[in-house]
């Protein structure tokens, strides 16, 4: 099966400064999301796209932190300004629909490092 | 609210043991689906297996078995005659409608397989 595709893989940004992460999902995938996961925890949803409309982004600190999904197929994290604490791995994972029963394909993730 | 206990952070086993990965969930849903997922060194998360609040058949894939039982809100994971490459970390996983479908996920258990 076609993978989630993200990146880059490795970030290292200096704090105040701006970064950005890529997410392509599955072809035909109309859900979309961008998880943090801090090590040694598990994944933490920050935004949930269906299409280009998003349906959740309740975790999503908005001051710092935006995500678009412009026509429905790839999308972008950004972050600015960077903080020490924004340090996590950041996972783009996408559906075949929305909905409880459908498993999650991730992509193999951005390390971000705030120094 | 929904939560995901995994109560073993690691695990380390001798290969060709068995070895058991708990997972202990809450939920007000009537409801809800199960995951397991599996996030080798690479970091990318592979979904294992789902299950449905409704069916609480044990299911048996190759080396891997899961058991669901819903009187004790537990779904553990079993490996058979472990092996190196089953090295990496579990992520159990809960959706249901109190959170619109979304995962939650548990922090996880590392598994290590040595040789």
């Amino acid at each position: 099966e076609a993978e989630v595709a993200q990146s880059p893989r490795y970030k290292i940004t200096e704090k105040s400064q701006a970064v950005a992460f890529w997410c392509d999902p599955i072809s035909g995938h109309a859900t979309l999301y961008w998880y943090r996961q801090i090590l040694g925890q598990g994944p933490e949803l920050l935004v949930q796209f269906q299409d280009e409309s998003v349906v959740d982004d309740s975790q999503l600190p908005k001051d710092r932190f935006s995500a678009e999904r412009l026509k429905g197929v790839d999308s972008t994290l950004k972050i600015q300004p960077a903080e020490l604490g924004d340090s996590a791995m950041y996972l783009c994972a996408s559906s075949r629909d929305r909905g409880k029963m459908s498993p999650l394909h991730f992509g193999n993730g951005t390390r971000l490092t705030v120094t | 609210a929904q939560k995901v206990t995994q109560a073993q952070t690691e695990i380390s086993v001798v290969e060709k043991e068995d070895v058991t990965l708990d997972c202990v969930y809450e939920t007000r849903d009537t409801t809800y689906y199960l995951f397991w997922y599996k996030q080798p060194p690479s970091g990318e998360l592979v979904f294992l297996i789902r299950r449905n609040s409704f069916d609480e058949q044990n299911e048996i894939s190759g080396r891997y078995s899961w058991n669901f039982q819903k009187s004790t809100s537990s779904f553990n994971f079993t490996i058979t005659a472990s092996q190196v490459v089953d090295s990496a970390v579990y992520f159990c996983a809960l959706s249901g409608d109190t959170n619109a479908g979304k995962s939650t996920f548990g922090d996880g258990t590392t598994l290590t397989v040595k040789p």
